[in-house]
């Protein structure tokens, strides 16, 4: 089966640009989630979708950070304007299940890591 | 708040031998617990689970043991390779929550 995509890749901005992540979950994954890694450490959750419902938000930092995922496939994360501390990979992952339990592990795509100087 | 955390940052083993990575968990509540290896430049990788109702669980070449007593989980990797030279993660969640939490990760040496 295929995997999560995601692209940029690679993205280097300046700080107080905007700046867009897009990913694909796995086919027939209803839940998606985006975290955050900074170097050095795991990954923190920023988001999860539950089809194109939030679950959860609640460490997301809402006054420059958004996401959508209109039609419950793919999803867009968005950061306007990005700060230095911005720079991390950002992750997108997804699962079948609305709990990452037993029977429902998350699968992560290889993220895109984002530089802001 | 409760978090996941590691003993060891960097764990250096010689090609062949048996490698065990070590994890403590601060939240008893929590009842699922997950490994993941993740690979430079790339996402983490699931490798293996297991429920607070269980005290070990066996996958290829890798067994997870839960101590619930002392909060503490960890990873053996027999005849470690050098493929499996990376940064492990532990990560927990409870039903409760719907939230993974990832510890800060362990790095994975395998010397030839």
């Amino acid at each position: 089966e295929a995997g999560v995509a995601q692209s940029p890749r690679y993205k280097i901005i300046e700080k107080r640009q905007s700046v867009a992540f897009w990913c694909n979950p796995i086919s027939g994954h209803a839940t998606l989630y985006w975290y955050q890694q900074i170097l050095g450490q795991g990954p923190k959750l920023l988001i999860q979708f539950q089809n194109n419902g939030v679950v959860d938000d609640s460490q997301l930092p809402k006054d420059r950070f958004s996401a959508e995922r209109l039609k419950g496939v793919d999803s867009t994360l968005k950061i306007q304007p990005a700060k230095l501390e911005d720079s991390a990979v950002y992750l997108c992952a997804s699962s079948t299940g609305r709990v990452p339990g037993y029977n429902s592990p998350l699968h992560f795509g290889n993220g895109t890591r984002l530089t802001v100087t | 708040g409760e978090s996941v955390g590691l003993h060891l940052p960097t764990l250096s083993v010689q090609e062949g031998d048996n490698s065990i990575i070590n994890c403590a968990y601060s939240n008893s509540a929590s009842d699922y617990f997950i490994w993941y290896k993740q690979e430079s430049g790339k996402g983490p990788q699931f490798i293996i689970d297991i429920r607070s109702n269980m005290d070990k669980r066996q996958g290829q070449r890798v067994t997870v043991l839960l101590n619930k007593t002392v909060k503490h989980l960890s990873l053996q990797i027999a005849a470690t390779q050098p493929g499996d030279s990376a940064v492990y993660f532990c990560a927990e969640t409870k039903d409760s929550s719907y939230k993974l939490i990832f510890g800060s990760g362990t790095r994975l040496l395998v010397r030839p």
